[in-house]
């Protein structure tokens, strides 16, 4: 059983580009939840999906968007790329309602 | 507003001896608990959850923590430490089933032989 799927695994841009990163939740899972790591910081929330929708937002400004397709899978887009930007970034899936989150394993973005 | 502070950015135990990290919480209604495991260049990976249950709560490997209300604690232990257990522990807070998690900034766990 597969669990969370991310692609890339890293990616290099450069500042004022836009990159979009994917997620395929595991099996079972409807709800999708995006996260940046800053390096030897803690995960911080940027949004979630379910049903296609955003349901909650962190605190990250319009530049971060998502979408979350039918199969459950979701899109994490990011524009005018700026070099605070550079982070890992986690995609969480669980069923609704659940506590029971699973991580992917992340990608790596560079902005240089 | 949730929050979670460890208070330790770096554990050192050797291997055999106990391991205790420490959390303290904020919420301003009953939360839902957890501690996560990063190891390097992995994925976060549950441990263990409280979600108002039991107040001692067992998790993989040999983890567990105390939810302690009146101290608004949930310190992580175990008893004996192993090297496969080197790597970053997160704390993490959440409302009600759904609502965003809220991470601690992590404490490095090393294990010397």
């Amino acid at each position: 059983d597969a669990g969370v799927t991310q692609s890339p695994t890293h990616l290099i841009k450069t500042r004022g580009q836009q990159v979009t990163l994917r997620c395929s939740p595991k099996s079972g899972h409807d709800t999708v939840s995006w996260y940046q790591q800053a390096l030897g910081q803690g995960p911080q929330f940027i949004f979630q999906y379910y049903e296609e929708e955003e349901r909650q937002r962190g605190n990250f400004p319009d530049r971060f968007s998502g979408h979350q397709f039918p199969n459950y899978s979701s899109e994490l887009n990011v524009n005018a790329l700026l070099l605070g930007d550079s982070a890992l970034y986690l995609c969480a899936s669980r069923p609704q309602g659940s506590y029971g989150y699973t991580f992917g394993s992340g990608t790596r973005l560079t902005v240089v | 507003a949730q929050s979670v502070t460890q208070l330790d950015s770096h554990v050192s135990v050797s291997e055999g001896t106990p391991v205790l990290l420490r959390c303290n919480y904020s919420s301003s209604y009953s939360p839902s608990l957890f501690w996560y495991v990063q190891h390097p260049n992995k994925g976060l990976q549950l441990l263990l959850k409280y979600t108002s249950a039991a107040t001692l709560v067992k998790g993989i490997n040999g983890f567990e923590a105390e939810f302690k209300k009146s101290e608004t604690s949930f310190h992580l232990t175990k008893p004996s430490a192993h090297m496969s257990d080197a790597a970053e522990y997160f704390c993490v807070v959440s409302g009600q089933a759904g609502t965003a998690l809220i991470f601690g900034k992590g404490t490095t766990l090393s294990v010397s032989s």
